[in-house]
């Protein structure tokens, strides 16, 4: 099984809807978890942290949870510019070199 | 200007060819990373160095070797390309002070490299 899981999609989906991605986790020793979000051919950029307690910004809102091991984002409102692949990503350690990436969910906003 | 560069950004070479990735950073970070990404396996960690005198292999090491010539260098070798070597290398920083999480990575554009 591998450490870092996600429904590769893609998932189209028409402006202004709001859509969901989970992500699942093997080793429940993960201690922070993260949103990326990666345009095509470009780097992944930081969405946002993941915290316990489920956390928003803006249209976009994070939870977690530890017991089934699963890290959600979801959008609201959804803009043509959602268009990417979203990538989350656990860190086993405190340590950067532990940082483990899921293999991305493709996201389609469609006029 | 850019936080993380990468040069060059697109590679062709041959097999059996040596290529060298070079990152720069100057967001001031410790620590630097070379990630490989590939359709459907996401980013695979090939090497890290925490500062200046520390390297460490990473997940998919065979065949790379790294260099960390400076706080704010870190360049990525191919000794003798192959075809499954064709990805796209990502460098990465991180600063274990950073407030927003331990260890976040920030990432350069990447280098997209084709080994014929």
């Amino acid at each position: 099984r591998k450490e870092v899981e996600q429904d590769p999609g893609p998932f189209n989906v028409p402006e202004g809807a709001t859509v969901a991605f989970n992500c699942t986790y093997s080793n429940s020793a993960s201690q922070s978890f993260f949103w990326y979000r990666q345009d095509c051919r470009k780097e992944p950029k930081l969405l946002m942290s993941v915290y316990s307690s489920g956390n928003e910004d803006g249209r976009f809102t994070a939870q977690l949870n530890r017991a089934s091991q699963y890290i959600s984002l979801l959008i609201r409102d959804s803009k043509l510019s959602d268009s990417a692949t979203y990538l989350c990503a656990v860190n086993i350690g405190n340590y950067g070199q532990n940082f483990v990436f899921g293999p991305g969910t493709r996201l389609s906003v469609l006029p | 200007d850019a936080d993380v560069t990468q040069t060059p950004r697109n590679r062709i070479t041959k097999t059996g060819k040596r290529i060298m990735l070079e990152c720069s950073q100057t967001k001031g970070h410790d620590r630097m990373y070379w990630y490989r990404q590939d359709p459907g396996l996401g980013l695979r960690l090939i090497y890290y160095s925490f500062d200046v005198k520390d390297i460490n292999k990473g997940e998919i090491s065979d065949g790379y070797s790294v260099s960390r010539q400076a706080q704010a260098k870190f360049s990525l070798s191919l000794e003798s390309a192959i075809p499954n070597q064709t990805a796209l290398y990502f460098c990465a920083t991180s600063d274990p002070r950073s407030k927003i999480s331990t260890d976040t990575q920030y990432f350069g554009p990447g280098t997209r490299l084709t080994v014929l």
